[in-house]
């Protein structure tokens, strides 16, 4: 699976929308960018994925670049409550596994 | 529907001893993984299961087993307890179908070593 890479860290007021980056220059053409979020306590909750079009559920937005080396997860009025590690993954598939699956991710903390 | 469930929450065991966590998937759900994750390794697999059989493994020692029974359900065994298995262990269930299905965690087992 390809290595994806994101700030370590990031603010952001809230009820403003968030932007977090993710680099996955070495990506595949069969490789999906997963984003999930673990909040302090709790297992990874999966936000969205995509292969190549922009995706959009109730909780944000993927916007995947043209070439597909780099994304980024909108949270559209981010709150206290996404106060959160966000994970970008990138992998072919669920039967595709590789030692340590979530890299260190970025620490989003969303003020009042 | 019900999330992914983990049973129990939280664990307090001591070196020698061997521990079962369970994990119920989420109904329709035939794949079950397990992750341990600790502060300094991160999230790393463990092991797969579907339709009662481990299909991926991940560089674990052989004290860590698990099984799947034929409603999906999964338990997890670490037998010889050492205090560097402290850690969160996540289990996540994932339909199985199409190949880009993602994966859904339960709030994991947090298991302690004295």
């Amino acid at each position: 699976d390809a290595k994806t890479t994101q700030p370590p860290s990031m603010d952001c007021a809230e009820g403003r929308a968030a932007n977090l980056p993710c680099n996955h220059s070495t990506i595949s053409g069969n490789e999906y960018v997963y984003w999930y979020r673990q909040i302090h306590s709790q297992g990874p909750q999966y936000i969205i994925h995509g292969l190549k079009n922009n995706e959009t559920n109730e909780m944000a937005s993927l916007i995947i670049t043209e070439d597909r080396k780099s994304s980024t997860l909108i949270l559209p009025h981010a709150t206290l409550r996404d106060t959160a590690v966000y994970y970008c993954i990138v992998r072919v598939a669920w039967t595709s596994y590789d030692k340590v699956i979530f890299g260190p991710g970025t620490s989003l903390s969303v003020i009042p | 529907k019900a999330g992914v469930t983990q049973t129990p929450r939280y664990l307090i065991k001591t070196r020698g001893q061997q521990v079962t966590l369970s994990c119920s998937p989420i109904s329709g759900h035939r794949s079950v993984s397990w992750y341990q994750q600790t502060p300094g390794q991160g999230l790393q697999f463990l092991f797969e299961y579907f339709s009662e059989t481990q299909r991926n493994k991940g560089n674990f020692p052989g004290r860590f087993s698990g099984r799947q029974f034929s409603n999906s359900r999964s338990e997890m065994n670490v037998s010889t307890l050492e205090l560097g298995d402290s850690a969160l262990y996540l289990c996540a269930s994932s339909w199985a179908g199409a190949s880009n299905q993602p994966q859904h965690f339960g709030d994991g087992t947090r298991l302690s070593i004295l």
